[in-house]
């Protein structure tokens, strides 16, 4: 397990179809997280995951937007009816949370094209 | 709330130069501290922490951190630039009094001439 990956690394999408984005987080980790970041901004934080459980979800995740990690392994991120500003990169990340704070390993992500 | 500032959007330095990316915080609760760095066309990388301890942090790729409670600062450091080191960096903070989330600056484009 060399880290964590994104698949697809791109997609271009009509608005108004829906996409599902999928992260593989690094085999040992419990803990999960989706980014988004646009251009010229640093992520913005948008659900966590510890195992299975979705703990938090960011006020910027619309209803259009639902997280799953139903194993407590790889998650899937969809949007629902794409708009143009859901246009932007779509980070993952993982950490392994053991009795201390370790650092998030992030994936390659997707970048997202709406049109 | 926590947030994270870098005043900063770019800083230009020459190869051989000492570096300083700046990055100040603030958060409820004694803060973890990261810097990242991203490269065009890839994730963002790991450089380094700060948890507790040493307030001088040390990282990958000769780049190191100093934690000023203070001024509740976080800048990023290099005695010695690369070219190489052109990139985005970002700090980042989380705070500690049980939270998760991890909140980013907006970035500081770093570049460094021949």
């Amino acid at each position: 397990d060399t880290g964590v990956s994104q698949d697809p690394r791109h997609k271009i999408t009509k608005r108004g179809q829906n996409v599902t984005f999928r992260c593989d987080p690094i085999s040992e980790h419990n803990r999960l997280y989706w980014y988004r970041q646009t251009l010229g901004q640093g992520p913005e934080f948008l659900t966590y995951f510890q195992n299975e459980a979705q703990l938090e979800k960011s006020r910027l995740l619309s209803d259009r937007f639902s997280a799953e990690r139903p194993k407590g392994s790889f998650s899937t991120l969809e949007i629902q009816r794409t708009e143009q500003g859901d246009s932007a990169m779509y980070l993952c990340a993982s950490s392994l949370e053991a009795g201390g704070d370790t650092e998030a390993f992030f994936g390659q992500g997707t970048r997202l094209t709406v049109v | 709330a926590q947030s994270v500032a870098q005043p900063e959007d770019q800083v230009n330095v020459a190869e051989g130069n000492p570096l300083t990316v700046k990055c100040t915080y603030s958060v409820s609760g004694n803060p973890y501290l990261f810097w990242y760095v991203q490269y065009p066309n890839r994730g963002l990388q790991f450089l380094l922490k700060y948890i507790t301890g040493d307030n001088l942090v040390k990282g990958s790729y000769g780049f190191e951190a100093e934690f000023n409670k203070s001024q509740t600062s976080f800048h990023l450091k290099k005695p010695s630039a690369l070219v190489s080191d052109s990139a985005l960096y970002f700090c980042a903070v989380r705070d500690n009094t049980g939270g998760f989330k991890t909140i980013f600056g907006a970035g500081t484009r770093l570049f460094v001439k021949a």
